[in-house]
């Protein structure tokens, strides 16, 4: 079975923080996707990535930045977090864009 | 990005009961999509519905696309104490899975 591991289950960070969310997927998939999970919002996508160092902005990609330097591993960046991204981060992989989503278990983060 | 509507927010059910949820769009999808989530876990894909009026079963879940492709509805029999979590709906108008829209979730409490 494919594994997306995120590398924190739970994270503390204080406000202005630079903080890194980070991602691997061990199945060779060609797109990655970073998604936040609030509570009566559903998923939403922040960036996707398609290919190494490709990148496209998702549906709220304010206030984040992604890295994709290897093809396994898809970084999140908050430049300078803020108490308004306290939320479940979870980050996904697919082999192509029409095949099915395979998550990580989610980091929350909380900012404070 | 869009929302879908999904209904309703939360249900508590004695073990044994039926469960049915619904999500509705006011946009067109070409595809419907099911996952759960169950706690501390990613979302895991259940059904993926791909033509409209299509009726599709996974085990005791059953999962139907609206015939105006604007709704689709998930039904579970018989429940059973694993099936707490949160269900998502998802929505893919054509196209890879960034553009796919999620709902904002069911959560399911099974009352053993």
């Amino acid at each position: 079975d494919v594994k997306v591991t995120q590398s924190s289950r739970y994270l503390v960070k204080r406000t202005g923080e630079k903080v890194f969310l980070e991602c691997v997927q061990d199945m060779d998939h060609e797109n990655m996707f970073w998604y936040r999970q609030d509570p009566g919002l559903g998923l939403r996508l922040i960036y996707f990535s398609y290919d190494v160092k490709m990148k496209e902005k998702g549906d709220i990609p304010e206030g984040y930045s992604v890295s994709r330097e290897k093809k396994e591993r898809f970084s999140l960046i908050l430049e300078s977090a803020s108490t308004n991204q306290t939320s479940m981060y979870l980050c996904a992989s697919s082999l192509r864009a029409t095949e099915k989503l395979f998550f990580g278990s989610g980091t929350q983060l909380s900012v404070l | 990005g869009q929302q879908l509507n999904q209904s309703p927010q939360s249900m508590f059910i004695q073990e044994g009961e039926d469960v049915s949820m619904n999500c509705t769009s006011s946009s067109i999808f070409n595809t419907w999509l099911w996952y759960k989530q169950e706690p501390g876990e990613g979302p895991v894909l259940l059904i993926a519905l791909y033509k409209a009026g299509e009726l599709t079963s996974n085990g005791r879940l059953t999962a139907q696309f609206g015939i105006t492709r604007k709704d689709s509805f998930l039904n579970i029999s018989a429940s059973i104490p694993s099936d707490v979590g949160i269900y998502f709906c998802a929505g893919q108008p054509s196209g890879g899975y960034q553009k796919v829209t999620f709902g904002t979730g069911t959560k399911l409490q099974v009352i053993p």
